[in-house]
């Protein structure tokens, strides 16, 4: 079975520090697809970034960056120079190759405060 | 171009009550899904559209709740009879069949309440 595990359920941080939201998953198969998305208080889920099981390269993208370790099963991400706008609710999701529905994790709670 | 859209944003009715919620997706979309969260508990798969067919209803709590797609256009997720337990937000999502585009866009999700 699939699952998905994010430890931290909050986090609160003062802007300009770093914070790493950690995720770890559990699958079976060999060729999976691990998502990150953003709850902003808007409520909406944004897509932030994708990782196929194949491609273990990480990235950064501006002030965010995501470190995915397969010997671990983590997919974590970091916020570097956090801002009050980084306060969200964030969720690391998985895909087998087979199936379209995502597994998500509980979510974590960021708070930046000013 | 216009994202995943749903209606109502908020809904309260009572237990026993009856309830649609409605989710427009991105115009092209074929990949249309349900999903939950209850209790602040995990987001839950309910059940995967493609077109008008159901691919995959195994999400499906129980018979109380029935998901239609006619035309292979907007969905409609409704409950019936609800419960206290079905408290929760419901998020639709959809993306295109066989592009690659294995990125789900969401809506901002319809925030069900059952007193």
């Amino acid at each position: 079975a699939q699952k998905v595990t994010q430890a931290q359920t909050e986090i609160s941080v003062v802007e300009k520090e770093d914070v790493t939201l950690d995720c770890v998953y559990e699958t079976r198969d060999t060729t999976y697809y691990l998502f990150w998305y953003k709850q902003p208080p808007s409520g909406e889920l944004v897509f932030l970034i994708r990782r196929n099981s194949f491609d273990e390269q990480n990235e950064i993208s501006g002030r965010y960056s995501w470190n995915f370790q397969k010997s671990t099963s983590s997919f974590n991400f970091t916020i570097t120079a956090s801002q009050v706008v980084d306060s969200a609710v964030y969720f690391c999701a998985l895909r087998d190759n087979y199936g379209q529905n995502f597994v998500f994790g509980p979510g974590t709670r960021l708070s930046v405060l000013p | 171009e216009a994202g995943v859209t749903q209606f109502p944003s908020h809904s309260v009715i009572e237990k026993g009550q009856t309830v649609t919620l409605r989710c427009d997706p991105i115009s092209g979309h074929d990949n249309l899904y349900w999903y939950r969260r209850v209790m602040g508990k995990e987001i839950k798969f309910l059940l995967h559209f493609v077109k008008e067919s159901k691919q995959d209803e195994s999400g499906m709590p129980n018979n109380r709740f029935l998901a239609e797609r006619t035309g292979g256009t907007y969905s409609t997720l409704k409950v019936q009879p609800a419960e206290l337990e079905d408290s929760g937000v419901y998020f639709c999502a959809s993306n295109q069949a066989g592009t690659g585009d294995y990125e789900q866009y969401f809506g901002p999700g319809t925030r069900l309440t059952v007193t």
